[in-house]
């Protein structure tokens, strides 16, 4: 059982670039989202998604764009690379939003932006 | 605002010690409150609370709610060093009929030998 998969673990980016965060979970959960680390700021919610084609805004989602085409993917976009962008990248995804369920979490996305 | 405390941000015991970890809430829709460790990369899972006064148990960690006062406590006995690591207290939002997780900055734990 995979759980929540993300790729790629470390990604360098020039300022600028564009890529894409990929997130894939086998669990058949309705909701995912997205987070990000920075040091002294805890885990802060980028995007979410409550269902395939249902996506909404977390507490930073400037500069960031995402998608859910089906229950298993939840990719998130970088349009266009700054260096506030560095940070670690955290997927999750929960059975539904509407129950008493625990988070699971992806390894995680290390990303550097120069 | 919507917002989750943790205190203290960081701790360094020695092993054997016991510890006691922070989470105050102040949250419009409150539906639990979850607590995770993380070591060197993503957080697992904990505990899950969502009545007061109901302990929850696993081994050396327990973990209390209230819900009147608006915390939550994580007690770790006869700590290890496999115990360092970060420990987050989330709680769950459900606002509408979404349900999403507010962190606080979490608890550096160092336990040293």
């Amino acid at each position: 059982n995979a759980g929540v998969t993300q790729t790629p673990k470390f990604q360098v980016l020039k300022t600028g670039q564009s890529m894409t965060l990929q997130c894939a979970q086998d669990m058949n959960h309705e909701y995912m989202s997205w987070y990000r680390q920075d040091p002294g700021m805890g885990l802060r919610l980028i995007h979410y998604s409550v269902g395939a084609g249902i996506t909404d805004q977390g507490e930073v989602p400037n500069g960031y764009n995402v998608s859910r085409s089906t229950t298993e993917d939840f990719p998130l976009r970088l349009l266009s690379a700054a260096p506030s962008q560095t940070s670690v990248y955290f997927c999750a995804s929960s059975y539904s939003p509407a129950a008493n369920t625990e988070a699971f979490f992806g390894q995680g996305t290390r990303l550097t932006v120069v | 605002e919507d917002k989750v405390v943790q205190s203290p941000l960081s701790l360094v015991v020695h092993e054997g010690d016991t510890v006691t970890l922070n989470c105050s809430y102040e949250v419009t829709n409150f539906r639990s409150l979850l607590w995770y460790k993380q070591e060197k990369k993503a957080p697992t899972f904990l505990f899950m609370l969502t009545s007061s006064g109901i302990e929850k148990k696993s081994g050396r960690l327990s973990s209390i709610l209230d819900k009147k006062e608006l915390f939550s406590i994580l007690n770790i006995t006869a700590t290890q060093t496999g115990d360092s690591a970060i420990y987050l207290c989330a709680v769950e939002d459900y606002g509408g009929s979404q349900g999403n997780l507010i962190f606080g900055k979490g608890t550096k734990l160092s336990v040293k030998p």
